[in-house]
Formats: C-alpha cells, structure tokens, sequence
C-alpha cells in the first residue's frame, strides 16, 4: 500500500452546488495528480501538483481547481458541480525528488461522484 | 492524437489460455516510460510494470510477460495461462521526456477469464 486515502470515497450532490475531494497521503511523495474515470475514456487527468503551491493543469481542467498548502494534502474543488462531473476521481502520487521522471504512480482508492 | 491505443475493448478467454492485450503509443520524444496497470472489478488501480524507451528487454513476471517493440511503437502484454483472478480492466500509459510526469492512459482493455 503507498499509503494513499481518499475521502469521501463516494458523494452525491446537485447541479451547481460546490464540492471538495480530498487526497492524503503518508509517503512524502512530491508529486500528486488528480484523474477522472470515465466509460471509454480511461483516466484524463484533471490537475497535478509537483510541491506545496505549485500546481498545473492537466488535458481536462476546466471546472475544476486544485490546492496544495501541505505536502501531504491535495484537494480538487468542483466550484459549481454539473452532471458531466459525474465520474469517478483517482488520486494519485510518485517521485520523492523533485525532477525524478518517469516513476510509477500510485494510485488512491477513488471517489464516486454522481451529480444530479 | 491518441498517445496511447488500446483497440482491444473488451476480451474473453477460457481459463488457461494465453491471452495478449496490445498497447500501441505515440511519441516524439527519445525519453519515454511506458506503464501497465490492472483494475480489478474491485475498483483499486495495481502497478504492474515500468519500462524506459532505452530498455527493450522483454520481461517476464511469472505468468506475466511483456514485449516492448520501439520499431512498431508497442508495448504489449501477455498472459499466460489466464485465471479467473486476472480477469479485470488493463490500462497501458505513457509519460514523456525528461518532466515524464503527466502520464497519458489508454482507454482499457477489459478481459474477462471464463472458469
């Protein structure tokens, strides 16, 4: 186990209200990625983050926002929810070092979230 | 672009069969790694195998085996003697360059082991 939580681990919410996933985790790794889940699509990444405050976006990004104040913290905020956020959201984390590339990630137990 | 191609959906085989799921990628970059997860109906993502573009030695994990081939972009798995506990969605991903961060995931291929 690398060490990785996630909550909650499922939410229901409705259209335009805002919601908060939380991605913890005990390993000291530098990197975490925040991914959506979708049927036929794979896993699309949303945002990452390569230290405290230092974030980018990822291929699908829009709708949604990151933070980092602690190492081991990394939150996603859907700012006002809308149906084609239903997926499920993946955690995940790799490399110790900065500049360390190419390492695996791994991964949290992700979140089920259905917006209505 | 798709980076990374899984065109195998879904597969069903009948348990200990050898089943190959095909993984074709797509980069400029010299510097690359190329990655295989499993996705049991649990939910969970499992790490199965890390590959950098300079190493194109095959590699066998018991049951499992890879072929990674620079000259048709593939990397692909293979399965010998399936069992109903392999049955699961695989994920091939790519990461890129010397930031090799972002990785890029195929779309999956679902296998199912018939008892």
């Amino acid at each position: 186990d690398a060490g990785i939580t996630q909550s909650p681990r499922h939410k229901v919410t409705e259209t335009g209200t805002p919601v908060t996933l939380r991605c913890h985790q005990t390993e000291n790794h530098r990197y975490m990625y925040w991914y959506r889940q979708d049927p036929g699509h794979g896993l699309r990444l949303i945002h990452y983050s390569y230290g405290v405050k230092d974030t980018d976006k990822g291929e699908v990004s829009d709708g949604y926002s990151v933070s980092r104040s602690k190492t081991e913290d990394f939150l996603l905020t859907l700012e006002s929810a809308t149906s084609s956020q239903t997926s499920v959201y993946f955690c995940a984390i790799s490399g110790r070092e900065y500049g360390t590339s190419g390492t695996e990630q791994f991964f949290g137990p992700g979140t089920r979230l259905t917006v209505l | 672009a798709q980076k990374v191609t899984q065109a195998q959906t879904e597969i069903s085989v009948v348990e200990k069969e050898d089943v190959t799921l095909d993984c074709v990628y797509e980069t400029r970059d010299t510097t690359y790694y190329l990655f295989w997860y499993k996705q049991p109906p649990s939910g969970e993502l499992v790490f199965l195998i890390r590959r950098n573009s300079f190493d194109e030695q095959n590699e066998i994990s018991g049951r499992y085996s890879w072929n990674f081939q620079k000259s048709t972009s593939s990397f692909n798995f293979t399965i010998t003697a399936s069992q109903v506990v392999d049955s699961a969605v695989y994920f091939c991903a790519l990461s890129e360059g010397e930031t090799g961060n972002q990785f890029y995931f195929g779309t999956g291929t679902s296998l199912t082991v018939i008892p």
